[in-house]
């Protein structure tokens, strides 16, 4: 049982480069999300959705845009990566919005 | 020992002794609380779950609390094993993905 699995595992970009960082799970979920995990803060959302074809912005969307085309896959991208978005990202997925979220390992991602 | 707030304080306890981490929500409307266990250069992991009608609930040697009137949250994690070192961190929903706040956490060192 893989549950949420996330790709690359590390990453080291150049300002103004652009990403996707993978996400896929196999527990049939409907909602899934991303998470920015910084020192010293808690973990931040930066989309979710609720079911193919549909996505909102979290806390903190600016400079990453994401799409819902399956129930198993939620790709996160990065449009022109900034030094800011230097962090650990987590994608999760849920039953519902109000249940035990399952994450992935996460994606290191450094931006010089 | 026990550990208070919101901050990532460290809490050092013996091997076999019982750890008690605390976490202070902000919000009364929250009605719906979760603990996440989150090891080094890992994803963070469901421990336990509770909702703002109950008071109290077990699981296989932790214990999660419940106190609404001073919005306090409390995990115990009896007979603390090696394998316990970790970050750990509640979470308060009060109602949808955009409703969750995520506490930063409190760093567990268990002492063989």
């Amino acid at each position: 049982n893989a549950g949420v699995t996330q790709t690359p595992k590390f990453q080291v970009l150049k300002t103004g480069q652009s990403m996707t960082l993978q996400c896929a799970q196999d527990m049939n979920h409907e909602y899934m999300s991303w998470y920015r995990q910084d020192p010293g803060m808690g973990l931040r959302l930066i989309h979710y959705s609720v079911g193919a074809g549909i996505t909102d912005q979290g806390e903190v969307p600016n400079g990453y845009n994401v799409s819902r085309s399956t129930t198993e896959d939620f790709p996160l991208r990065l449009l022109s990566a900034a030094p800011s978005q230097t962090s650990v990202y987590f994608c999760a997925s849920s039953n519902t919005d109000v249940s035990e979220a399952f994450f992935g390992q996460g994606t290191r991602l450094t931006v010089v | 020992g026990e550990s208070v707030g919101l901050h990532l304080p460290t809490l050092s306890v013996q091997e076999g002794d019982n750890s008690i981490i605390n976490c202070a929500y902000s919000n009364s409307a929250s009605d719906y609380f979760i603990w996440y266990k989150q090891e080094s250069g890992k994803g963070p992991q469901f421990i336990i779950d509770i909702r703002s009608n109950m008071d109290k609930r077990q699981g296989q040697r932790v214990t999660v609390l419940l106190n609404k009137t001073v919005k306090h949250l409390s995990l115990q994690i009896a007979a603390t094993q090696p394998g316990d070192s970790a970050v750990y961190f509640c979470a308060e929903n009060q109602g949808g993905y955009q409703k969750v706040t995520f506490g930063i956490g409190t760093k567990l060192q268990v002492i063989p």
